[in-house]
């Protein structure tokens, strides 16, 4: 079965970058588009960054364009979220995401942006 | 930007009792090769969502048939025929044929 497995969240400063990872089994994950989607805390769910199958074309929201960067690494079924020059308002739980129509989620990590 | 906007935003229900939710979009969600990208996300609470339709009225396999989408363009339709008491959570729709993707605020269903 669909198993994503993030890693990397935690308590970050503001101004201060982090990079998220997600380790990806039970599918052959490089025939698969990936995402990111993130939840802050009470709040409801903000797409934020999603990736092609082959790592060609990738997409963001407005919000975390030219901070974030998607990438993946199909010999390792890992997807990285890199996020520079966090902001406070980027605090939240990230998931990781299967494919464009988003049919599997994992647990996700949580990114705290404080001082 | 197009603006996905869900009503009611709670919805108390009564177990055994049917449930709607209706998700519009700023934008009609037609794609250019036919498929219309309106997908349908279940939260329960302390869990990470779970597709339940897909491209409108498809649903997820597992998903008890008592869940059913529909509506076509800006318009959309979840609705619960009975609801039972592990449907209690969030509900939320995600248009997935524009960019930026976006989804609804949410609708929080509870048990009355």
């Amino acid at each position: 079965q669909v198993q994503l497995v993030e890693s990397g969240g935690g308590v970050v400063q503001p101004g201060r970058p982090l990079t998220l990872s997600c380790a990806a089994s039970g599918f052959t994950f490089s025939r698969h588009a990936m995402q990111w989607v993130r939840q802050a805390p009470g709040k409801g769910l903000e797409w934020v960054a999603l990736i092609s199958y082959d790592g060609t074309n990738d997409y963001y929201t407005d919000s975390v364009k030219g901070r974030f960067t998607i990438s993946r690494d199909n010999s390792k079924n890992t997807l990285d979220l890199r996020m520079t020059s966090l902001r406070v308002e980027d605090t939240a739980i990230y998931y990781c995401v299967k494919e464009w129509g988003a049919d599997s989620w994992g647990q996700g990590t949580l990114v705290t942006v404080s001082s | 930007d197009v603006v996905v906007t869900q009503s009611p935003l709670s919805l108390p229900v009564t177990l055994g009792q049917p449930a709607s939710i209706s998700c519009r979009s700023s934008q009609s969600l037609v794609y250019s090769d036919g498929n219309t990208y309106l997908h349908w996300f279940q939260q329960r609470p302390g869990q990470s969502p779970r597709r339940l339709i897909y491209k409108v009225s498809n649903r997820d396999s597992g998903v008890p048939d008592r869940f059913s989408g529909s509506g076509s363009g800006t318009d959309f339709t979840l609705k619960i025929s009975r609801v039972e008491a592990e449907d209690v959570g969030v509900y939320y729709c995600m248009q997935g044929t524009h960019w930026p993707r976006a989804f609804g605020q949410g609708t929080r269903l509870e048990i009355k």
